[in-house]
């Protein structure tokens, strides 16, 4: 079965530190898709990236940065430099594109609270 | 123009009330979903049609009855409102494959 763990419930930050956010997955399926979505306050689901299971290249975008690392079925969200408007309930999630219809499987949520 | 739309976006009902929820994709996808957000933040599919045909249907009570006339409309209608039932549901829709889910921005539910 697929699983995705986000370990981390709350983190609280100061302004202009850096902050990651675990994601742990679990499936056994050899092509798969994750993906990260921000919540903000304002309640909308915002997506964030996707990466297939077939490039572990971090990606940077900005102050954002994914480390995608098979070998401990992690991919985790670095944001640097936060700032006040990254407050935000963050989800990690994976999905199996090869039947349609699949949904994704999302994380339990980490909320990041950022303070100036 | 909202690429996912849901209406209404908020709902306040009695227990034992019946209600609906609409929901269009104008981005000509073939699969829509819906998902439930629970007061924890929970998100969890319960229902995804494929060009019109149900593809997923979680354990979800069978007061919930999802309605897809076409590819761009996947309605929620609930029979039998419970105090449980209230939550924010959230429909979305992708391409087949492996694109990413795009949400409207929720419908919130809360009964009473």
């Amino acid at each position: 079965a697929q699983k995705v763990t986000q370990a981390q419930t709350e983190i609280s930050v100061v302004e202009k530190e850096d902050v990651t956010l675990d994601c742990v997955y679990e499936t056994r399926d050899t092509t798969y898709y994750l993906f990260w979505y921000k919540q903000p306050p304002s309640g909308e689901l915002v997506f964030l990236i996707r990466r297939n299971s077939f490039d572990e290249q971090n990606e940077i975008s900005g102050r954002y940065s994914w480390n995608f690392q098979k070998s401990t079925s992690s991919f985790n969200f670095t944001i640097t430099a936060s700032q006040v408007v990254d407050s935000a309930v963050y989800f990690c999630a994976l999905r199996d594109p090869l039947q349609a219809g699949t949904a994704l499987i999302f994380g339990k949520g980490t909320t990041l609270s950022v303070s100036s | 123009d909202t690429a996912v739309s849901q209406t209404p976006k908020y709902l306040v009902t009695q227990m034992g009330n019946d209600k609906s929820i609409k929901c269009e994709q104008n981005l000509g996808h073939d699969t829509m979903y819906w998902y439930k957000q629970d007061s924890k933040k929970f998100l969890k599919i319960m229902f995804s049609y494929n060009n019109k045909e149900l593809i997923i249907n979680e354990t979800v009570p069978n007061r919930f009855s999802p309605k897809s006339p076409d590819k761009a409309h996947l309605n929620l209608h609930i029979n039998s409102l419970e105090l449980g039932d209230s939550a924010v549901y959230f429909c979305a829709s992708s391409s087949r494959g492996a694109g990413e889910l795009f949400f409207g921005e929720g419908s919130r539910l809360t009964v009473l």
